[in-house]
C-alpha cells in the first residue's frame, strides 16, 4: 500500500521539551514538505526538501529543524525555541523536484499539544 | 491584500443543491491552481487541479480566470458526503511555493 505515514497521531509535550515528528513515504517521491495548520488558518510551510541531504526553510521555520538522510524519511523536530507549538502538523510529498504544477499528497497528520 | 482569499462560509445547503466557491489570488505570476478537500481533523486531499480551459470531474467543475485572478469551484447535486472544507491552493506565491487559502466550509443537510 503506497502512501505517506506520520506518527504519532497525537503527541503531548511539556514546555521546554524537544519532540520529533515522523514522516515516511513509500511513493518514491523526491520532494517532501512540512506544514503547520492552526484552527481557522491556512496551511503554512515550515520546511521542504527537494532532494536527499538538502532542505530549505519555509515561511515559519523558526523553532523547527529537519533532516533528510533518506529519500523516504523527513522527520521534523519541534524545539523548545518554538513559542507556540500546539498545532496540527502535516507532512506532504510530491514526485517532482520543482514546485511547478506538481501535486502534493498529505499524510494523516500529527496533533501536537503542549501542556 | 492576502495572497489567497476565500469566503470562509459556512455554506449550508440542502442535498441536491448547486453551490459555488470562489477564490482570488494576488500574484499574477501564479502558475498552477488546485482545489483540495479537507474533512474535519483530517489531512487535505486533492480534489482537482484547475486548468486554464476549465475542467470538470463528475459533479465538480473548476474554472480559472487569469485576467481577474479568480478561481471557482462548482458542485452540482450536492451530497451529504460533500460536507467538508474546500481549500484553494495556488502555486507561484511570493516565495515560489504553494499558498493555501484558509478554506470554505460546506455543510450539506438532508
Amino acid at each position: 500500500d503506497g502512501g505517506i505515514t506520520q506518527s504519532p497521531k497525537y503527541l503531548f509535550r511539556k514546555e521546554g521539551q524537544n519532540v520529533t515528528l515522523s514522516c515516511e513515504q513509500n511513493l518514491n517521491h523526491d520532494a517532501m514538505y512540512w506544514y503547520r495548520q492552526d484552527p481557522g488558518q491556512g496551511l503554512r510551510l515550515i520546511y521542504y526538501s527537494q532532494i536527499v541531504n538538502d532542505f530549505q526553510k519555509g515561511d515559519i521555520a523558526e523553532g523547527y529543524s529537519v533532516s533528510r538522510e533518506k529519500k523516504e524519511s523527513f522527520p521534523l523536530t519541534v524545539t523548545s525555541a518554538q513559542k507556540n507549538p500546539t498545532a496540527f502538523y502535516l507532512c506532504a510529498s510530491s514526485a517532482q523536484r520543482d514546485w511547478e504544477g506538481d501535486t502534493q499528497y498529505f499524510g494523516p497528520g500529527t496533533r501536537l499539544t503542549v501542556l | 491584500r492576502k495572497e489567497v482569499e476565500q469566503d470562509p462560509g459556512p455554506f449550508n445547503v440542502p442535498e441536491g443543491a448547486t453551490v459555488a466557491f470562489n477564490c482570488t489570488y494576488s500574484n499574477s505570476a501564479s502558475q498552477s491552481f488546485f482545489w483540495y478537500r479537507q474533512d474535519c481533523r483530517k489531512e487535505p486531499k486533492l480534489l482537482m487541479s484547475v486548468y486554464s480551459s476549465g475542467n470538470e470531474d463528475g459533479r465538480f467543475t473548476a474554472q480559472l480566470n487569469r485576467a481577474s485572478q479568480y478561481i471557482s469551484l462548482l458542485i452540482r447535486d450536492s451530497k451529504l458526503s460533500d460536507s467538508a472544507t474546500y481549500l484553494c491552493v495556488v502555486y507561484g506565491g511570493s516565495q515560489g511555493n504553494l499558498i493555501f487559502g484558509k478554506g470554505t466550509k460546506l455543510s450539506v443537510k438532508p
